[in-house]
């Protein structure tokens, strides 16, 4: 089951332009969603979750639960942004579902 | 610093194999999860345990078994390897508490069938 979606692979901005990674989800109960990030040669590592409603690194993510959205934006890309991103939904049951992830890109 | 430690980084085995991957977390974790990452695929489940013996299956657990005696300790057996497991495996681990669900990541097996 297709529960969380990401629909681009890859995503180019240049240093300085907004960035937006799309996040949807589909989930029947109350979901909590979150953003992990994997840095070259690293491990994966958390980034942020909604429920905390916190800025990290300058990443942003609001939980829209009428379009079934947690997308991630930040105002102005950082070259140390460059990163894989994945969204992950946590269901009830303690499980945790990744999507397929967005590599993104900022160009010097 | 919460370690979640993967027994090996690299691995190549021959198809038709049995082998285990082994995943030891040091914070006294309920969850423990095993995904296999893929290139354009994502992190895909293969199975999640949520206390000791106590096991569900993700999205793609054919072809895979796991283990879990102990809590610090969840082991992914294939109990045949074949080349289409050729894959990188993440281990993680995570606490069950309310606002507190954070999981935490191994370095990753990259794992090769021959």
């Amino acid at each position: 089951a297709q529960r969380v979606t990401q629909p681009e692979k890859l995503l180019s901005v240049f240093k300085g332009a907004p960035v937006e990674l799309k996040c949807n989800y589909s989930y029947s109960g109350s979901p909590e969603l979150f953003w992990y990030v994997q840095y070259s040669r690293q491990r994966l590592q958390l980034l942020l979750r909604h429920i905390s409603r916190e800025s990290i690194k300058g990443f942003t993510a609001d939980l829209n639960k009428g379009e079934t959205s947690f997308h991630l934006k930040k105002p102005f890309a950082q070259e140390e942004d460059s990163a894989m991103y994945y969204c992950a939904l946590k269901t009830g049951a303690n499980n945790l579902f990744f999507g397929t992830g967005t590599r993104l890109t900022v160009i010097p | 610093d919460v370690k979640v430690t993967q027994s090996s980084r690299y691995l190549v085995k021959r198809t038709g194999e049995k082998v285990f991957l082994e995943c030891v977390q040091d914070m006294d974790h309920e969850n423990m999860f095993w995904y296999r990452q893929d290139p354009g695929l994502g992190l895909r489940l293969i199975y999640f345990s949520y206390d000791v013996k106590m096991k569900e299956k993700g999205d793609i657990p054919e072809g895979y078994s796991v283990s879990r005696e102990k809590k610090e300790r969840f082991s992914l057996i294939l109990e045949s390897a074949s080349t289409n497991q050729t894959s990188m495996y993440l281990c993680a681990s995570s606490y069950t508490g309310k606002g507190i669900t954070e999981a935490f990541f191994g370095q990753g097996t990259r794992l090769t069938v021959v």
